[in-house]
């Protein structure tokens, strides 16, 4: 099973480029989520999706962008990139129903980018 | 901003011994999840609890939902080096809501 794929595992970038970091889920789960990780931080939520067509802004959305087109895909594009958002950025998913309680997160192995 | 303060951010034990990391808010979660993550890897999940007062048992993991909704703890008794890994909580505000993580707490079981 491969659950959430997530790639690359690791990319340095140099200030001002752009990239998109893939996620893929084969669950159909509903739920998609993007966190970065930082050291003493814990996960801080990006953006999440509830469904495809459908994204939201998390705690930190300044820098980045997503888009759902499907229900397996939710890729993460950073248009310039800044030394800020160096870190370790994990793709989530989840299958919650409509009023039930938020269900178990499969998160991919991360993505660990650097900016120079 | 909804806040999840995780205590202690770091704990350095002994095998054998017994340890406790808290997980609080000002606000009251819908449910609260326990996550566990090893180097180089995603978290994992422990356990959901989604009633106050409610206990739940993992073999030497035991989790408390505070009665009001707003803290949970995590207990581990006699702590072996397997247990070593960063452990987080996330906490739900409301129903089928997004999770927010607590800082997390970094444990080091030294045999």
């Amino acid at each position: 099973n491969a659950g959430v794929t997530q790639t690359p595992k690791f990319r340095i970038l140099k200030i001002g480029q752009s990239m998109t970091l893939q996620c893929t889920q084969d669950m159909n789960h509903n739920y998609m989520y993007w966190y970065r990780q930082d050291p003493g931080m814990g996960l801080k939520l990006i953006y999440y999706s509830v469904g495809a067509g459908i994204t939201d802004k998390g705690e930190v959305p300044n820098g980045y962008n997503v888009s759902r087109s499907t229900t397996e895909d939710f890729p993460l594009r950073l248009e310039l990139a800044a030394p800020s958002q160096t870190s370790v950025y994990f793709c989530a998913s989840s299958y919650s129903k409509g009023g039930g309680n938020t269900g178990e997160l499969f998160f991919g192995e991360g993505s660990r980018l650097t900016v120079l | 901003t909804q806040l999840l303060e995780q205590s202690p951010q770091f704990l350095s034990i002994q095998e054998g011994e017994n340890l406790t990391v808290y997980c609080n808010s000002s606000s009251v979660f819908s449910s609260l999840q326990w996550y566990r993550q090893e180097p180089g890897e995603g978290p994992v999940l422990l356990v959901t609890v989604v009633t106050g007062g409610e206990v739940k048992k993992l073999k030497r993991l035991t989790f408390q939902f505070g009665d009001a909704r707003k803290d949970s703890s995590l207990h581990i008794t006699a702590a072996q080096p397997g247990d070593t890994g960063l452990y987080l909580c996330a906490g739900a505000y409301n129903q089928g809501g997004k999770l927010i993580f607590g800082q997390g707490t970094e444990l080091s079981v030294k045999p």
